[in-house]
């Protein structure tokens, strides 16, 4: 069974500063991993994914992720966070030869810049 | 601009009411999908779609039903609101291939 395990469910950084946001993920086959960022009383948007290549992958405002296959993790970075960084974030994984598609949730981690 | 609608957004209804979440999509996807946001935040599939005529339960066991009669909508019922719907609910799509889902900006669901 797919899982994917957010184990922060809160990180405090302040502005400037780097952030991580840490996920690991169990699934069969290749992984296909994303991540989303959630505003209050919005839906979730699309930061970034990896499907194949390139371990370190770019997305949205300044966000990447690194996948990296033997710890089973792929965890959101930013060089300098903004205030406006704060949100609620969500790692997602889905099985490649999975034909519905299926996207499982982490459990999400609540981010706050703090000025 | 949203390629993907839900209505409504936000709705308080009395216990025992049949209720319709709305959710349509412009992009002529085939697979589409309907997640519960529980207030710890987490989210759990309920339902999916394929296509036209085809739908599934989700990982979570939902009360809810869903129906797919044309592509561009996906639309959720409640028979019997009972307060432990109140929840948020939301509706997503995606093309195929290994891209992301697009989301709608949800329907906050309070049953009283």
């Amino acid at each position: 069974a797919q899982s994917v395990a957010q184990p922060e469910d809160q990180v405090n950084v302040a502005e400037g500063n780097p952030l991580t946001v840490k996920c690991t993920y169990s699934v069969s086959g290749n992984p296909y991993l994303f991540w989303y960022v959630q505003y209050p009383n919005r839906g979730l948007q699309f930061l970034l994914k990896y499907i194949t290549g390139d371990n370190l992958v770019k997305g949205s405002y300044g966000f990447e992720a690194e996948f990296n296959k033997s710890q089973t993790s792929f965890h959101l970075k930013k060089p300098s966070a903004l205030v406006s960084d704060s949100a609620l974030y969500f790692c997602a994984v889905r099985q490649s030869m999975d034909s519905s598609y299926k996207l499982i949730f982490g459990s999400g981690t609540r981010l706050l810049v703090r000025p | 601009e949203a390629d993907i609608y839900q209505t409504p957004r936000y709705l308080v209804i009395g216990t025992g009411k049949k209720i319709t979440l709305e959710c349509s999509q412009t992009m002529g996807h085939d697979k589409m999908y309907w997640y519960q946001q529980d207030p710890g935040m987490e989210l759990h599939l309920i339902h999916y779609s394929y296509g036209v005529n085809s739908t599934e339960k989700g990982d979570l066991s939902s009360e809810s039903t869903v129906s797919r009669i044309r592509t561009e909508h996906f639309p959720l019922t409640l028979e019997s609101a009972r307060p432990s719907h109140t929840s948020q609910y939301l509706c997503a799509t995606t093309p195929q291939g290994a891209r992301g889902y697009t989301f709608g900006s949800g329907t906050r669901l309070t049953v009283v």
